[in-house]
């Protein structure tokens, strides 16, 4: 089945640069998005379509793709981007495209 | 604002049923691929189901197909899901989501808090 790898976990200092990478071979064909959950919370859009931000997120989540592998990067991490991501895409390797997310990745800011 | 509302989530013993609501306003409702997903304590985000805006379309996890059915009113501004024969593995917070784009694949741009469902004898 189609899977989304991504790291379990990524440690940054504050104010460093924190890179998430989300791996699956149909990458380069579909498009990813990004979430971020904190703990209790519902996930929010981080990313969408590889790179674009949603309005209201801050200029320091940007995504990017290259090949196979999706990256979000958060640049100047805040102590308040402790919190797991998520990549999602799609899988249309049947009749009709299934939702795929990531295992997760566990962002700590040390 | 947008606001997605889930309720009827619960305690329902195994092989039993349960019918998800999830209410929708700030946005017209009717013009949105809707979707759910759930996440089990303690795990990541699993993708359950997507209805189109008309209702003409629904696609199902692998592991659902079957068992629950999506479906939605848009006169209510409401999307539903029927789980029948529910086993343990099923529990989890079942979120209501809305597809920022007119198809069921793509991101999900608003969700609702949740609804706990538990199965369990």
């Amino acid at each position: 089945s189609y899977e989304l790898t991504q790291p379990p976990s990524v440690s940054v200092s504050p104010g460093q640069t924190a890179r998430i990478t989300c791996s699956a071979d149909a990458l380069p064909k579909q498009y990813a998005y990004w979430y971020q959950q904190k703990p209790g919370q519902a996930p929010v859009l981080v990313i969408y379509k590889d790179s674009e931000r949603p309005s209201g997120i801050p200029e320091r989540f940007s995504g990017s793709s290259s090949g196979t592998t999706v990256t979000l990067t958060i640049s100047g991490v805040q102590a308040e981007d402790e919190a797991d991501y998520y990549c999602q895409s799609a899988d249309s390797s049947g009749t009709y495209p299934h939702v795929v997310f990531g295992g997760g990745t566990k962002l700590t800011v040390l | 604002q947008v606001q997605l509302v889930e309720s009827g989530g619960g305690l329902v013993k195994p092989g039993g049923s349960l019918r998800l609501s999830c209410a929708a306003s700030g946005f017209t409702f009717s013009d949105y691929y809707m979707s759910w997903i759930r996440q089990a304590p303690g795990k990541g985000l699993e993708w359950v189901s997507y209805i189109s805006s008309s209702s003409s379309y629904t696609n199902y996890a692998d592991s659902v197909k079957g068992r629950f059915t999506i479906s939605r009113d848009n006169a209510k501004n409401s999307l539903y899901l029927q789980m029948n024969s529910l086993r343990a593995e099923d529990t989890a917070v079942y979120y209501c989501a809305r597809a920022q784009d007119d198809y069921g694949s793509g991101s999900l741009d608003y969700w609702g808090q949740g609804t706990l469902v538990t199965v369990s004898s």
